[in-house]
Formats: C-alpha cells, structure tokens, sequence
C-alpha cells in the first residue's frame, strides 16, 4: 500500500523568506514522488517529480524539492517566496510497479504574505 | 499549447437525475484518470485507463457510477441516478506511460458538480 502525509494544513510565510512544505511517505518498493500546486478554480499543475538520481529536484517557478530515503520525507522548497506562490500544494507517491495512480495527500495551503 | 479539456465546466442538477462528464486527454497520451475533489475528503482517485482499456475503478462506487472511453479522445464519467453527496469537484488527467517510465499527470480543469 502507498501513502502520503502532508502534516500542516496550512503554511504562513512573508514574502522574499525560504519557504518548505513538507510530505512524508510510505511504500512497499521504490517511490516516485510529484509535487502539484492547485490555484483557486483550477486543476492541478505539475511542478515537479523525483524518480531516481540525484535527490534534489528542480522544478517550475523556482521550486525544488529533496528526497530523503532515510527519513522517507520529499520536502518542498523554495529560495525565496512569492505572493504569487501562494496556493494549494499536493504532493503525491506512487510505487515504481503496479499500479500506476497517484495517492495524494490532502494538500498544504501555503499563504505568502506581502 | 496542449492540454486536457473537460466540460462542462460547472453542471448543477436535481437528485436523481442523470449526469454525465466528460474530458477529452492530450493527443498522444496513454493514459486517462478520474479524480474526485471534496473539502472532506480531499483528491480521490475513481478511476483509471491505459491504452483505453480500465486498469482500476476499485475507488468508484459501482452502483451508479461508470466510466468508459469510446475512443482515444474522448473520456466519459456517468453517474446515475445522482445524489447530492456527489456533489464535488471532478477533475481528469492524462499521462503518457513509455516502456516502464513514469508518466506525469497533466489534470484538467475540472467539472464542478452540484447535486440538489
């Protein structure tokens, strides 16, 4: 079974500061890992995935994410926040066999303030 | 710029009637998924094609819901007859799956659904 923890329902930051939003997973095998980022009204959009290789991952808009095996943790992150950013984050597992859908977690609402 | 359209955008309809959505995916992708959105329950996934043929509706309730793809452009949700704990956003995606490599999703921009 595959699942995901996202642990702040919400996430508060001033704009110009490093932002994280972080996820946990769990999976029997190897993880794919995906961050969406859902603004009002929207569908999802994809930022960023981590597959194998390096675990910091750079994705759209400034994003990165990191993948930590260990602590089975793929946090989002980003330098510097923008009120533009501010929006609904989804990060999403599934096992690298089987069955190829997404299990998301039940998103982080991130406010950046000005 | 390719993408994945759904309409209608925002359907509202009276219990027990019909329902039917419907979303066509990006050209060329392989895949096509269903998800429900709900504040209480988050994202949930309903069901799933590959190569047009379902691979997993374990997360659909089967009594009056139903999804099929007529073609490779076309995607359809049904649900009947509707009940007002329907009511919710439903979004579809599409991937494309290659040989063993993962696919990203790309989501539409959902069908609002309200059931009174």
């Amino acid at each position: 079974a595959q699942s995901v923890a996202q642990p702040e329902d919400q996430v508060n930051v001033a704009e110009g500061n490093p932002l994280t939003v972080k996820c946990t997973y769990s999976v029997s095998g190897n993880p794919y890992l995906f961050w969406y980022v859902q603004y009002p009204n929207r569908g999802l959009q994809f930022l960023l995935k981590y597959i194998t290789g390096d675990n910091l991952v750079k994705g759209s808009y400034g994003f990165e994410a990191e993948f930590n095996k260990s602590q089975t943790s793929f946090h989002l992150k980003k330098p510097s926040a923008l009120v533009s950013d501010s929006a609904l984050y989804f990060c999403a597992v599934r096992e690298d066999t089987g069955r190829r859908a997404l299990t998301f977690g039940s998103g982080t609402r991130l406010q950046v303030q000005p | 710029d390719a993408r994945v359209t759904q309409t209608p955008r925002d359907k509202v309809t009276e219990m027990g009637q019909e329902v039917t959505m419907r979303c066509q995916p990006i050209l060329g992708h392989n895949t096509v998924f269903w998800y429900r959105q709900t504040m209480m329950q988050g994202l949930e996934l309903l069901a799933y094609f590959r190569n047009r043929a379902p691979l997993d509706d374990s997360g659909m309730p089967k009594d009056r819901f139903s999804a099929e793809m007529p073609d490779a452009t076309l995607a359809t949700l049904k649900i009947q007859p509707s009940e007002p704990r329907d009511s919710a956003v439903y979004f579809c995606a599409s991937g494309l799956v290659i040989a063993g490599d993962t696919d990203t999703q790309y989501f539409g921009p959902g069908t609002r659904l309200t059931v009174l």
